[in-house]
Parts: structure tokens; sequence; C-alpha cells
């Protein structure tokens, strides 16, 4: 079982839809939660993270957690062809060796949204 | 405003040539990453470091190492180039964790091809 799971999609909304993007992970002790988007080509920005059960907006962002059920997901609000990615999901884990914390990285879910 | 950057974006590179990626950053993060990412594989962890001279392995850190002899930069170097080592390269930073993982911030990356 993969740390970190996301459907690759491509997931493909219309302008101005809702987007859903959806990311499971394994260990049950990660506190910390985070959504990169990543357009072709270029590196992963931050869009928003969370800690906490519950919803957190941000803007046409909303990050959603329920760590009972090992779940996060981001929904993006009036989708625009902008919004146009690919988004990653990312969970911190314990290193190998040491202990110290790192990230874990889903393979990422790609978003079409069509004008 | 969060500056990462890395010293190329493009190199192409020979079997067995050694090579040297860098990577800067304005932030003062105690916490530097070198990550690799492939199509279907995703973000993968070479080394990272928490504190200068200070470096611990990722998951993937055969046939590279790094070096971190000042705060604002870390060191990624192949030291005999191989075709599997093509890739793209990212570097990021964040603050020393403190509980929960802080936010690493990426460099631009550099895409590598070994010939």
């Amino acid at each position: 079982q993969k740390e970190v799971e996301q459907n690759s999609g491509p997931l493909s909304v219309p302008e101005g839809a809702i987007a859903s993007l959806n990311c499971t992970y394994s260990d049950r002790g990660s506190q910390s939660f985070f959504w990169y988007r990543q357009y072709s080509g270029k590196s992963p920005e931050l869009i928003m993270f969370i800690y906490s059960n519950g919803d957190k907006e941000d803007g046409r962002f909303t990050a959603q957690l329920n760590k009972a059920s090992q779940y996060v997901s981001l929904l993006i609000r009036d989708s625009q062809p902008s919004d146009s990615a690919t988004y990653l999901c990312a969970v911190n884990g314990l290193g190998l060796n040491t202990g110290f914390q790192k990230l874990v990285f889903g393979t990422g879910t790609r978003l079409l949204v069509s004008p | 405003d969060v500056k990462v950057t890395q010293s190329s974006r493009y190199l192409v590179k020979r079997t067995g040539e050694k090579v040297f990626l860098e990577c800067v950053q304005d932030m003062d993060h105690e916490n530097m990453f070198w990550y690799r990412q492939d199509p279907g594989l995703g973000l993968r962890l070479i080394y990272f470091s928490y504190d200068v001279k200070m470096k611990e392995k990722g998951d993937i850190p055969e046939g590279y190492s790094v070096s971190r002899e000042k705060k604002e930069r870390f060191s990624l170097i192949l030291e005999s180039a191989s075709t599997n080592q093509t890739s793209m390269y990212l570097c990021a930073s964040s603050r020393r964790l403190s509980g929960v993982q802080e936010t690493q911030y990426f460099g631009p990356g550099t895409r590598l091809l070994v010939l």
C-alpha cells in the first residue's frame, strides 16, 4: 500500500464547476497535510495546508481533513481553465532512520478545466 | 517573499561525468531537501539536511551525495552520472520542524538529461 494515494486522473470539469480532489494516507500518526499545485514543466507551489480535522477555506479553495478516515480533500469552487494543473497531496511522516519528519507526496491528480 | 533558486534550469551531461546541482535559499531556513520527480513515480526524496554540515539519506540516496557548507546553500552531487539519473531535480527548504511539518518551498527545478 502506498503511503499517500491519489487518483492520477485526469479529472475533467467544466469552467465554473466544483472540482473535488481526494487523497488517502496510511500513517495514522500524520499531523500535517499539504496541497501543492504543479503546472506542466514547473515546480510545485503551495496552495494550502491543514492540521486539524474539518474544513479550511482560502478563497476558492477548501481543504477538508478527516483523520479518522485518513482522508484529505481539496475542493476548488468556480473552477477556471487556469486551474488546469496537477495537484499533489503531501503528508508528513517519520524519516527512515532518524525519526526526522519528512513530507511524503502522492503522485498527483491531473485536473483539466474546459472553457 | 520566499525564494529558492537552482543553478541551472536545464543540463545535458554524459555518462560518467560528475554533476553538481546547486540550490540557494534566502529565507534563513534550517531545512533543505533534494527530490527527483519522474512520471508516474511522483516526488522522491534523495537527501535532506536540517543544519549546516548535517545530512540525512532520503528514500533513494544511491548514486548521489550532498554538501551543505553554508546555511543557505545545499548541493547535490552525482558522482558518476548514469542514464537512469535523467530526471527533474527539485530543491526545497523549510523552517525547522516544531511538532508539525513546516511548509516546504520549492525551487524552479533542474531538468537533467544524461546521455
